[in-house]
């Protein structure tokens, strides 16, 4: 258990919808990092927040946000979902930059 | 993007053999590197790390050596087990970003 809590585990939806992926980082953790991962793919990173601020971003669609709580959560809101938007979706937190990142056991959408 | 597709690299060895895992790297600014494990189905979970004013470190099992004349990575695992079977990732942090950016990953399949 890397301590790092995703949820839902699993997630089916219709296209065109709108969701939300919470991420509980670990405690002390100031860093959170989300990342995309397609079917048997690499990890492709999305976005990071430091301590309630964005701090990166990377190739996150126009129609994907998040934002990071002033407990530290976060969430990923994706929306107009479509097919190619299945995916799993990892949440990792460190205590910053520079230090290991401790993955979630991640969401999987599926939109159909 | 990093990824490969379905079409992973796979290192396929025999169990009780050494198992040696490379990874390149572009940026000459990355000043620390991970590898991670990906079992089917599960997050990514940390193995060992190094950083860029070391060229080796070992762990249980596992050493890293790190080469920077070449910008390569590899990851050495000793006498492999079944359970050793997965995907594993390099990732590496480039100084003054957020990010880790990870390798597209490579296969590791243990035969009996």
């Amino acid at each position: 258990d890397s301590g790092v809590t995703q949820t839902p585990k699993h997630l089916i939806t219709a296209t065109g919808q709108r969701v939300t992926l919470r991420c509980s980082p670990r405690s002390g953790d100031l860093s959170v990092y989300w990342y995309q991962q397609s079917l048997d793919q690499g990890l492709q990173f999305l976005i990071q927040y430091y301590n309630g601020e964005e701090r990166a971003k990377g190739n996150i669609l126009e129609r994907f946000s998040a934002q990071q709580f002033p407990d530290l959560h976060s969430e990923l809101n994706l929306s107009s979902l479509e097919l190619g938007d299945s995916a799993l979706y990892f949440c990792a937190s460190s205590p910053g930059q520079g230090f290991e990142a401790f993955f979630g056991q991640g969401t999987r959408l599926t939109v159909v | 993007g990093e990824s490969v597709g379905l079409h992973l690299p796979t290192l396929s060895v025999q169990e009780g053999d050494n198992s040696i895992i490379n990874c390149a790297y572009s940026n000459s600014a990355s000043d620390y590197f991970i590898w991670y494990k990906q079992e089917s189905g599960k997050g990514p979970q940390f193995i060992i790390d190094i950083r860029s004013n070391m060229d080796k470190r070992q762990g249980q099992r596992v050493t890293v050596l790190l080469n920077k004349t070449v910008k390569h990575l590899s990851l050495q695992i000793a006498a492999t087990q079944p359970g050793d079977s997965a995907v594993y990732f390099c990732a590496e942090n480039i100084r003054g970003y957020n990010k880790l950016i990870f390798g597209a990953g490579t296969r590791l399949a243990v035969h009996p």
